[in-house]
Protein backbone atom coordinates (compact mmCIF):
# COMPACT_ATOMS: atom_id res chain seq x y z
CA UNK A 1 0.00 0.00 0.00
CA UNK A 2 1.29 3.45 -0.79
CA UNK A 3 2.77 5.40 2.07
CA UNK A 4 3.56 9.09 2.23
CA UNK A 5 6.18 10.70 4.72
CA UNK A 6 6.36 14.34 5.41
CA UNK A 7 10.16 15.58 6.49
CA UNK A 8 11.74 18.66 6.96
CA UNK A 9 12.36 21.54 9.37
CA UNK A 10 10.37 21.81 12.73
CA UNK A 11 11.24 25.26 13.34
CA UNK A 12 11.78 28.36 10.17
CA UNK A 13 12.43 31.90 10.94
CA UNK A 14 10.10 34.44 10.16
CA UNK A 15 11.06 35.69 6.74
CA UNK A 16 12.62 32.90 5.20
CA UNK A 17 11.41 29.92 3.45
CA UNK A 18 9.77 26.96 4.78
CA UNK A 19 10.78 24.11 2.60
CA UNK A 20 8.92 20.23 3.15
CA UNK A 21 9.43 17.07 1.33
CA UNK A 22 6.95 14.12 0.61
CA UNK A 23 8.63 10.51 0.15
CA UNK A 24 6.15 8.68 -1.24
CA UNK A 25 6.22 4.71 -1.28
CA UNK A 26 4.98 1.68 -3.03
CA UNK A 27 4.02 3.55 -5.76
CA UNK A 28 5.44 6.50 -8.17
CA UNK A 29 5.06 10.41 -7.95
CA UNK A 30 5.11 9.58 -11.78
CA UNK A 31 1.73 8.10 -11.91
CA UNK A 32 -0.41 9.40 -14.16
CA UNK A 33 -3.11 8.25 -11.98
CA UNK A 34 -2.51 10.73 -9.06
CA UNK A 35 -2.36 14.28 -7.76
CA UNK A 36 0.24 15.62 -5.07
CA UNK A 37 -1.69 17.73 -2.32
CA UNK A 38 -0.10 20.14 0.49
CA UNK A 39 -2.91 20.46 2.84
CA UNK A 40 -1.71 22.48 6.44
CA UNK A 41 -3.52 22.32 9.30
CA UNK A 42 -3.74 25.32 12.11
CA UNK A 43 -2.82 24.41 15.58
CA UNK A 44 -6.69 23.77 17.04
CA UNK A 45 -7.89 24.96 14.25
CA UNK A 46 -9.33 23.71 10.50
CA UNK A 47 -7.97 22.50 7.29
CA UNK A 48 -6.42 24.61 4.88
CA UNK A 49 -5.88 23.66 1.32
CA UNK A 50 -2.22 24.58 -0.53
CA UNK A 51 -1.88 23.48 -3.80
CA UNK A 52 -0.82 20.39 -5.75
CA UNK A 53 1.27 19.18 -8.72
CA UNK A 54 0.34 16.45 -11.31
CA UNK A 55 2.85 14.30 -12.72
CA UNK A 56 3.38 16.02 -15.49
CA UNK A 57 4.22 18.94 -13.29
CA UNK A 58 1.17 20.82 -13.74
CA UNK A 59 0.77 22.91 -10.47
CA UNK A 60 -2.37 24.57 -9.18
CA UNK A 61 -2.43 26.36 -5.81
CA UNK A 62 -4.85 28.32 -3.24
CA UNK A 63 -4.77 31.75 -4.51
CA UNK A 64 -4.44 32.95 -0.90
CA UNK A 65 -1.12 31.64 -0.91
CA UNK A 66 -0.03 31.48 -4.99
CA UNK A 67 2.36 34.34 -4.24
CA UNK A 68 4.61 32.53 -2.14
CA UNK A 69 4.29 28.89 -2.85
CA UNK A 70 5.97 26.50 -5.27
CA UNK A 71 5.12 22.58 -5.27
CA UNK A 72 7.98 20.97 -7.71
CA UNK A 73 8.24 16.83 -8.12
CA UNK A 74 11.39 14.89 -7.91
CA UNK A 75 11.28 12.03 -9.87
CA UNK A 76 14.93 10.68 -8.86
CA UNK A 77 14.04 10.16 -5.59
CA UNK A 78 10.57 9.93 -5.79
CA UNK A 79 9.65 13.11 -3.59
CA UNK A 80 7.50 16.14 -4.20
CA UNK A 81 7.84 18.95 -2.66
CA UNK A 82 6.79 22.46 -1.00
CA UNK A 83 8.19 25.84 -0.84
CA UNK A 84 6.35 28.57 0.82
CA UNK A 85 8.54 31.76 1.18
CA UNK A 86 8.47 34.88 3.55
CA UNK A 87 7.07 32.99 6.41
CA UNK A 88 5.36 34.35 9.60
CA UNK A 89 4.08 33.25 12.92
CA UNK A 90 0.32 32.84 10.75
CA UNK A 91 2.44 29.70 9.12
CA UNK A 92 3.11 27.77 11.63
CA UNK A 93 0.84 24.56 11.22
CA UNK A 94 1.22 20.70 10.68
CA UNK A 95 1.51 19.96 7.15
CA UNK A 96 0.24 17.14 5.29
CA UNK A 97 1.26 15.71 2.43
CA UNK A 98 -2.16 14.09 0.76
CA UNK A 99 -2.80 11.67 -2.47
CA UNK A 100 -6.11 12.21 -4.51
CA UNK A 101 -7.87 8.79 -5.38
CA UNK A 102 -6.00 8.47 -8.57
CA UNK A 103 -8.60 7.43 -11.68
CA UNK A 104 -11.18 9.98 -12.65
CA UNK A 105 -11.47 11.33 -9.44
CA UNK A 106 -11.23 15.02 -8.95
CA UNK A 107 -7.49 16.16 -8.11
CA UNK A 108 -8.45 17.30 -4.76
CA UNK A 109 -10.96 14.30 -3.35
CA UNK A 110 -8.33 13.98 -1.11
CA UNK A 111 -7.81 10.00 -0.28
CA UNK A 112 -4.68 9.22 1.28
CA UNK A 113 -2.49 11.42 3.68
CA UNK A 114 0.66 11.35 5.32
CA UNK A 115 0.84 11.19 8.74
CA UNK A 116 1.62 15.74 9.02
CA UNK A 117 4.25 17.20 10.10
CA UNK A 118 4.78 20.12 12.82
CA UNK A 119 6.26 23.49 11.46
CA UNK A 120 6.89 26.58 13.93
CA UNK A 121 7.63 29.71 12.48
CA UNK A 122 9.86 31.65 15.02
CA UNK A 123 13.24 33.82 15.38
CA UNK B 1 -13.91 30.89 -1.86
CA UNK B 2 -16.91 29.14 -1.31
CA UNK B 3 -17.25 28.82 2.86
CA UNK B 4 -18.46 25.84 4.52
CA UNK B 5 -20.60 26.59 7.66
CA UNK B 6 -20.63 23.55 9.71
CA UNK B 7 -22.77 23.21 12.78
CA UNK B 8 -22.13 22.29 15.69
CA UNK B 9 -19.11 22.39 16.73
CA UNK B 10 -19.06 20.33 19.33
CA UNK B 11 -21.76 18.15 20.57
CA UNK B 12 -21.96 15.47 23.44
CA UNK B 13 -23.41 11.84 22.90
CA UNK B 14 -23.43 8.62 24.25
CA UNK B 15 -23.32 5.37 22.86
CA UNK B 16 -25.82 4.56 20.96
CA UNK B 17 -26.66 7.67 20.10
CA UNK B 18 -27.71 8.85 16.11
CA UNK B 19 -25.15 11.74 15.50
CA UNK B 20 -26.46 14.31 13.05
CA UNK B 21 -23.78 17.03 11.60
CA UNK B 22 -24.86 19.44 8.98
CA UNK B 23 -22.73 22.01 6.35
CA UNK B 24 -24.06 24.85 4.99
CA UNK B 25 -22.07 25.64 1.45
CA UNK B 26 -21.81 29.27 0.55
CA UNK B 27 -23.10 28.53 -3.27
CA UNK B 28 -23.99 25.25 -5.35
CA UNK B 29 -21.44 22.67 -4.60
CA UNK B 30 -23.40 20.16 -6.37
CA UNK B 31 -22.44 16.75 -4.42
CA UNK B 32 -18.68 17.60 -4.59
CA UNK B 33 -18.72 17.46 -0.83
CA UNK B 34 -16.48 14.79 1.63
CA UNK B 35 -16.74 14.06 5.03
CA UNK B 36 -13.50 13.43 6.99
CA UNK B 37 -12.74 11.81 10.72
CA UNK B 38 -9.70 13.33 12.48
CA UNK B 39 -8.74 11.70 15.84
CA UNK B 40 -6.08 13.90 17.83
CA UNK B 41 -2.13 13.63 16.56
CA UNK B 42 -3.66 12.07 13.70
CA UNK B 43 -4.21 12.78 9.98
CA UNK B 44 -7.87 13.22 8.78
CA UNK B 45 -9.34 10.14 7.32
CA UNK B 46 -11.85 10.06 4.44
CA UNK B 47 -15.54 8.38 5.27
CA UNK B 48 -17.70 10.01 2.64
CA UNK B 49 -16.88 11.02 -0.80
CA UNK B 50 -19.32 12.77 -3.47
CA UNK B 51 -21.78 13.48 -0.84
CA UNK B 52 -22.85 10.08 0.15
CA UNK B 53 -20.28 7.83 -1.60
CA UNK B 54 -19.28 5.32 1.55
CA UNK B 55 -15.86 5.13 1.34
CA UNK B 56 -14.52 1.65 0.88
CA UNK B 57 -14.18 -0.33 4.63
CA UNK B 58 -15.83 2.37 5.96
CA UNK B 59 -18.95 0.94 8.47
CA UNK B 60 -22.30 1.19 7.36
CA UNK B 61 -23.26 3.35 10.43
CA UNK B 62 -21.35 6.46 8.76
CA UNK B 63 -23.66 8.02 5.95
CA UNK B 64 -24.43 11.55 4.17
CA UNK B 65 -26.63 13.13 1.85
CA UNK B 66 -27.45 16.32 0.31
CA UNK B 67 -26.70 18.41 -2.69
CA UNK B 68 -26.75 21.90 -3.68
CA UNK B 69 -25.71 24.01 -0.60
CA UNK B 70 -27.05 21.89 2.31
CA UNK B 71 -25.36 18.13 3.34
CA UNK B 72 -25.95 16.44 6.35
CA UNK B 73 -23.30 13.61 7.83
CA UNK B 74 -25.27 10.70 10.30
CA UNK B 75 -23.61 8.49 12.32
CA UNK B 76 -27.06 5.89 13.19
CA UNK B 77 -25.10 4.63 16.14
CA UNK B 78 -22.25 6.10 17.53
CA UNK B 79 -19.62 3.50 18.61
CA UNK B 80 -16.62 4.31 21.24
CA UNK B 81 -14.34 4.36 18.47
CA UNK B 82 -16.16 7.65 16.56
CA UNK B 83 -15.36 9.85 19.76
CA UNK B 84 -13.93 12.87 17.27
CA UNK B 85 -13.79 15.50 14.81
CA UNK B 86 -15.23 15.75 11.88
CA UNK B 87 -14.63 17.97 8.56
CA UNK B 88 -16.79 18.64 5.59
CA UNK B 89 -14.79 19.64 2.33
CA UNK B 90 -16.00 20.77 -0.55
CA UNK B 91 -14.16 20.82 -3.94
CA UNK B 92 -16.38 21.80 -6.43
CA UNK B 93 -13.99 24.87 -6.54
CA UNK B 94 -10.77 26.04 -4.30
CA UNK B 95 -11.07 23.03 -2.07
CA UNK B 96 -12.40 24.54 1.76
CA UNK B 97 -13.15 22.55 4.78
CA UNK B 98 -15.89 23.38 7.47
CA UNK B 99 -14.89 24.07 10.84
CA UNK B 100 -15.19 21.07 12.26
CA UNK B 101 -17.12 19.17 14.99
CA UNK B 102 -16.19 17.79 17.67
CA UNK B 103 -17.83 14.78 19.08
CA UNK B 104 -17.22 14.28 22.68
CA UNK B 105 -18.75 11.60 25.31
CA UNK B 106 -21.25 12.70 27.33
Amino acid sequence: QMQLQESGPGLVKPSQTLTLTCTVSGGSVTSGAYYWNWIRQHPGKGLEWIGYIYYSGATHYNPSLRSRTSISLDTSTNQFSLRLSSVTAADTAVYYCVRNCGGDCSPTLFHHWGQGTLVSVSS
Amino acid sequence: DIQMTQSPSSLSASVGDRVTITCQASQDVSNFVNWFQQKPGKAPNLLIYGASNLEAGVPSRFSGSGSGTHFTFIISSLQPEDFATYYCQQYENVPTFGGGTKVELK
